[in-house]
């Protein structure tokens, strides 16, 4: 089945430590994508990739660093920076230029 | 840049009720539009789409039409199910077409 994958689905980390998140992608999709979602809000960009190698950052991409080894990979570090890391992480791969599918998301907890 | 702006929720119905949430967009030129939903403890999924102005995009009984001279796409359903609660967001490309600009979301909670 094809599909992006996101691990763990839920994740707790102590204050001061960095931590990974996994987004797996067997779509053959260039494109993909870090959003954060708090709740009662919309989604909020934090990084993308177009291509292999090359990322971009969002809107809120303070306190966070990513990764685009291979195509099919996209992991997204919280670092100690991030003021207020809570939430939930969605990961989203396209086409570029046509609509995203999303994984299913993890749950950061900061303890 | 390109913005979008929807109805506040919650928006609580009963089953087959006639829906609408609002949802107005601000752009340079004529980006894609799209409306996604998330049920509870999911991802997103790709409710409907449309690519240019008065296409129509319909899924699952839910429609949305593109309308530039409104710059509105609203999300109407003409009779909803208990299965239909869940959280919808408004979407806008960016205008260089490589990122999505979301509304806050509205939630929709269905009663039988």
């Amino acid at each position: 089945d094809g599909g992006i994958t996101q691990s763990p689905k839920y994740l707790f980390r102590k204050e001061g430590q960095n931590v990974t998140l996994s987004c797996e992608q067997n779509l053959n999709h260039d494109a993909m994508y870090w959003y954060r979602q708090d709740p009662g809000q919309g989604l909020r960009l934090i990084y993308y990739s177009q291509i292999v190698n090359d990322f971009q950052k969002g809107d809120i991409a303070e306190g966070y660093s990513v990764s685009r080894e291979k195509k099919e990979s996209f992991p997204l570090t919280v670092t100690s920076a991030q003021k207020n890391p809570t939430a939930f992480y969605l990961c989203a791969s396209s086409i570029v230029g046509y609509e995203q599918f999303f994984g299913p998301g993890t749950r950061l907890t900061v303890l | 840049g390109n913005s979008v702006t929807q109805m506040e929720g919650p928006v609580t119905l009963s089953e087959e009720a006639f829906l609408t949430i609002n949802c107005t967009y601000t752009a340079t030129g004529y980006p894609s539009l799209f409306w996604y939903v998330q049920y509870p403890g999911e991802g997103l999924q790709l409710l409907l789409k449309a690519t240019k102005a008065d296409d129509k995009g319909s899924n699952k009984g839910f429609e949305a039409t593109y309308r530039k001279e409104t710059t509105s796409f609203h999300l109407e359903k003409g009779s909803v199910q208990v299965s239909d609660s869940a959280v919808y967001f408004c979407v806008v490309a960016n205008q260089a077409g490589t990122a999505l600009i979301f509304g806050k979301g509205t939630t929709l909670s269905v009663s039988s």
